[in-house]
């Protein structure tokens, strides 16, 4: 059972373009939701996260968009640049527990 | 180095072969986590620790999987009597225990053949 779903599965974005990935979650005890980017080769990294006591949380061109009544959060990558072209993946925990990620978005941003 | 490191990056094996891998943690990270990656899927979870001890376990770590952290420091995970099915990203994760996000290492990656 897959606890977060995650959408779409790849998207491709014209330089300077929004790029918007969503989630969806099902368990309402879960009051963690990060973002990771990951590189080929490369281990996830933690882009931005957010609790559910807030419904948007924004760090440099990266916001979050939480709802917690639709249990639905999303990623807003502002001006996407090549170098953004990454694989991302949302994650839901109950604070300390193990994270359930997402199935990943393939992002391409086309120069 | 103040990342979490991963030893060793690549592995080839054949079938049947034990296989096992290291993880060294952030320093001050008390809780270390193990997590399977397969191509084109997320992360999956397989067992954490909190200091020493093993505090849970994935029913995706069948009892071929042992994983062990002595002392609260580094943590190895075997593998053994590996299968064609093992093939995938191993990734070790640390985090201070506060709630925040995980520091991923940059994962071994295993072919079994």
């Amino acid at each position: 059972q897959q606890q977060v779903k995650q959408s779409p599965q790849s998207l491709i974005v014209q330089k300077g373009g929004i790029s918007i990935i969503n989630c969806a979650y099902e368990n309402t005890a879960f009051d963690y939701f990060p973002w990771y980017q990951q590189f080929p080769g490369k281990g996830p990294a933690l882009l931005i996260a957010i609790r559910p006591d807030v419904s948007e949380k924004k760090e440099g061109r990266f916001t979050i968009s939480f709802n917690k009544s639709a249990k639905q959060f999303s990623l807003h990558i502002m001006d996407s640049q090549p170098g953004d072209s990454a694989t991302y993946f949302c994650a839901a925990a109950n604070t300390g527990n193990q994270f359930y990620f997402g199935t990943g978005t393939s992002l391409t941003v086309i120069p | 180095d103040t990342g979490v490191s991963q030893d060793p990056r690549h592995k080839i094996t054949k079938r049947g072969q034990n296989v096992t891998f290291r993880c060294d943690p952030i320093s001050e990270h008390n809780r270390l986590y193990w997590y399977r990656q397969t191509l084109g899927q997320g992360p999956e979870f397989l067992t954490y620790f909190q200091n020493e001890a093993q505090l849970e376990k994935s029913r995706l770590l069948s009892d071929r999987f042992s994983a062990e952290r002595p002392k609260g420091s580094f943590s190895t995970l075997e593998i053994q009597r590996t299968e064609q099915g093992d093939s995938a990203m191993y990734l070790c994760a640390s985090s201070p225990g506060t709630g925040d996000g995980y520091t991923f290492g940059s994962g071994t990656r295993l072919t079994v053949v």
